[in-house]
């Protein structure tokens, strides 16, 4: 119950097209769905998150859209380009229960090809 | 810059010697964390500290331990090192626990080599 689920495990976008990566959690109790990126031998940084009160947020190309009945979520970045080639983590956790444990998909790697 | 510091960024040791890995912040945060992340997986949540509070995570081997002498620094101490253990080690910290944002903080890691 504690797992989230994230696919692709590896993504190939043209520059300029659209990156999409999926999420999906069991646990009713997350309250919080951040996304990671993580360049290689770095560590991971955040890069926008969503609470379950809103079905989309948007960071300038970046995108989190959340289906709470479905319990599902996505990034989204447009206009990928190259400097995005990176891993992308989805994460959960349950902040109002005094718990933030982040509990992280198990990444895609995604690369923008020219 | 508020920050999270790991040192060393690369630290190679030798199979069951055993080896120290710290981690400093200046955020001023309550929660601090030690992850490891192999090749091509997520990050695998070791232990954390809340303030002096220790939390084990349930399958952290008995090899590994942590130390939080004060707010800014904590501590990971492997005793006796398998090839196994081989992996990056993140450090990272969040502001509170209930309530909070959830944001978690990490520092750049250190990739631990053991021969």
């Amino acid at each position: 119950q504690q797992q989230v689920k994230q696919s692709p495990q590896s993504l190939i976008v043209q520059k300029g097209g659209i990156s999409i990566i999926n999420c999906a959690y069991e646990n009713t109790a997350f309250d919080y769905f951040p996304w990671y990126q993580q360049f290689p031998g770095k560590g991971p940084a955040l890069l926008i998150a969503i609470r379950p009160d809103v079905s989309e947020k948007k960071e300038g190309r970046f995108t989190i859209s959340f289906n709470k009945s479905a319990k599902q979520f996505s990034l989204h970045i447009m206009d990928s380009q190259p400097g995005d080639s990176a891993t992308y983590f989805c994460a959960a956790s349950e902040t109002n229960f005094g718990n933030e444990k982040l509990t992280f998909g198990t990444g895609t790697r995604l690369t923008i090809i020219p | 810059d508020a920050m999270v510091i790991q040192n060393p960024r690369y630290q190679v040791t030798q199979f069951g010697k055993p080896v120290t890995l710290s981690c400093s912040q200046t955020l001023n945060h309550n929660v601090m964390y030690w992850y490891q992340q192999k090749s091509s997986q997520a990050p695998k949540l070791l232990f954390h500290y809340y303030d002096k509070d220790f939390n084990n995570e349930a399958d952290t081997p008995d090899n590994f331990q942590s130390r939080r002498p004060n707010t800014s620094f904590c501590f990971l101490d492997i005793r006796s090192p398998g090839l196994g253990d081989a992996a990056m080690y993140l450090c990272a910290t969040s502001r509170d626990r209930a309530g909070g944002t959830g944001e978690q903080f990490f520092g750049p890691g250190t990739r631990l080599t053991v021969l």
